[in-house]
């Protein structure tokens, strides 16, 4: 069974940083890219983005990408998100995804997510 | 970005009846179009993907489809199980965008 395990998230203030990280198993990791999404308190979805099975290309949000890095371990079946200068807008839901084979059909598997407040 | 303009944002409907979302795309998406439901409380899960194609364990009654640029997600036979939030997503080109999503509920 796929699982997709995130944790690290919490109340942290503007300006700092924060690492999320997503624990899989069920499946063999170093196989798929892997993807996180955040939902925002009023439920509008956003693709964050994604890093390929070896850990070699990764791919952002324009609006994200200067702030928020994904890493990936594959000896520890682990990905990450190291969010920098956080700020209010980036209170959300944090997701870990495993996208299906096909890079661009969409996300077969989703974590339980983490929930990221960002407040003083 | 190409934009997904979702429909209706939120819907009321009996048990057993037939369901219908539309997303439409800002431009020619292909056949990269997902479709995922959230359950209250829940993370979201795919119900089909490449416009058509319905993804392992997905109950029947769900299923996908093309018109020209729109795409629909249709529900036969609404369960209670059902309600939540539906999305559409696009993978056809960079930044992957979702829908604006439809709250489903039970009348």
């Amino acid at each position: 069974e796929v699982q997709l395990v995130e944790s690290g998230g919490g109340l942290v203030q503007p300006g700092a940083s924060l690492k999320l990280s997503c624990v899989a198993s069920g499946f063999t990791f170093s196989d798929y890219w892997m993807s996180w999404v955040r939902q925002t308190p009023g439920k509008t979805m956003e693709w964050i983005g994604d890093i390929k099975y070896d850990g070699s290309y990764t791919n952002y949000a324009p609006s994200l990408k200067n702030r928020f890095t994904i890493s990936r371990d594959n000896a520890k079946s682990t990905l990450y998100l190291q969010m920098s200068n956080v700020r209010s807008e980036d209170t959300a839901t944090y997701y870990c995804t495993r996208r299906l084979p096909g890079y661009n059909l969409g996300f077969a598997y989703w974590g339980q997510g983490t929930l990221v407040t960002v407040s003083s | 970005d190409i934009q997904m303009t979702q429909s209706p944002a939120s819907l009321s409907a009996s048990l057993e009846e037939i369901v219908t979302i539309t997303c439409q795309p800002s431009q020619d998406i292909g056949n990269y179009l997902s479709w995922y439901q959230q359950k209250p409380g829940k993370s979201p899960q795919l119900l089909i993907h490449s416009a058509t194609s319905l993804a392992d364990g997905v109950p029947s009654r769900f299923s996908g489809s093309r018109s020209g640029t729109q795409y629909s997600l249709k529900i036969n036979r609404l369960q209670v199980e059902d309600t939540g939030i539906y999305y559409c997503l696009q993978g056809y080109s960079a930044p992957p965008t979702f829908g604006g999503g439809t709250k489903l509920e039970l009348k």
